[in-house]
């Protein structure tokens, strides 16, 4: 089955402690990105990957930090997390960068940072 | 000025009725403009997207696409419970390289 998976779907930590969220997709794109999601503001662009080893700044990537080692792999790191890091994130993948007609979202992982 | 702007409702139709989704964007050189649907606590669910001047239709939805007024629509004729949702724009810039969306707007169908 196509997917794109996350991991932990749902954690709670506390300020400054080191975390990763992974992301995974089976689908062979090359295109992924990540995107948090608060009340009242949408979805916010973090970071995004136009391949291995490619990844440029959205519009939030302070305090964020992820890498492409490989195709299918792209996590998201906090090296210190803060409380208004506190959210649901999204990972998404696209067959191609810059074709985003068929953007495919992960199941969502809740952070709560205390 | 948010660069992608929705009305957050939440907008209430009755069932069978035409539900209108509006949202406005700032940047001219966008090209790319998307409809998501999302159920509480769940993924985004893309449902439709257009990238040229007018309408384009998929089953019950139509996305109506207006660049001179920077304006993209959403209309869901014979509105259904399982309808009721929120609904996000989005937008990207030239290559689909970043994608901005709206804060989303909150639809609920009345049986």
């Amino acid at each position: 089955e196509a997917q794109v998976t996350q991991n932990p779907r749902y954690l709670i930590t506390v300020t400054g402690k080191k975390l990763t969220v992974t992301c995974s997709q089976n689908m062979n794109h090359e295109y992924m990105s990540w995107y948090r999601q608060d009340p009242g503001l949408g979805l916010r662009q973090i970071y995004y990957s136009m391949n291995v080893e490619v990844t440029d700044k959205g519009d939030v990537p302070e305090g964020y930090k992820v890498s492409r080692k490989e195709k299918r792999n792209f996590p998201l790191i906090l090296e210190s997390p803060s409380p208004n890091q506190t959210s649901l994130y999204f990972c998404a993948s696209t067959p191609l960068a810059g074709k985003t007609d068929t953007q495919y979202f992960g199941p969502g992982t809740r952070l709560t940072v205390l | 000025q948010k660069e992608v702007e929705q009305n957050s409702g939440p907008l209430s139709v009755p069932e069978g009725a035409i539900a209108s989704l509006n949202c406005t964007y700032s940047d001219r050189g966008s090209q790319s403009f998307f409809w998501y649907r999302q159920y509480s606590g769940k993924s985004p669910e893309l449902i439709m997207f257009i990238y040229s001047n007018g309408d384009k239709e998929d089953g019950r939805f139509t996305a109506q696409l207006n660049k001179a007024s920077q304006y993209v629509s959403l209309l869901i004729r014979d509105s259904q419970p399982s309808d009721s949702a929120t609904y996000l724009c989005a937008v990207s810039h030239g290559g689909g390289f970043k994608t901005i969306f709206g804060a989303g707007t909150r639809l609920f169908v009345k049986a």
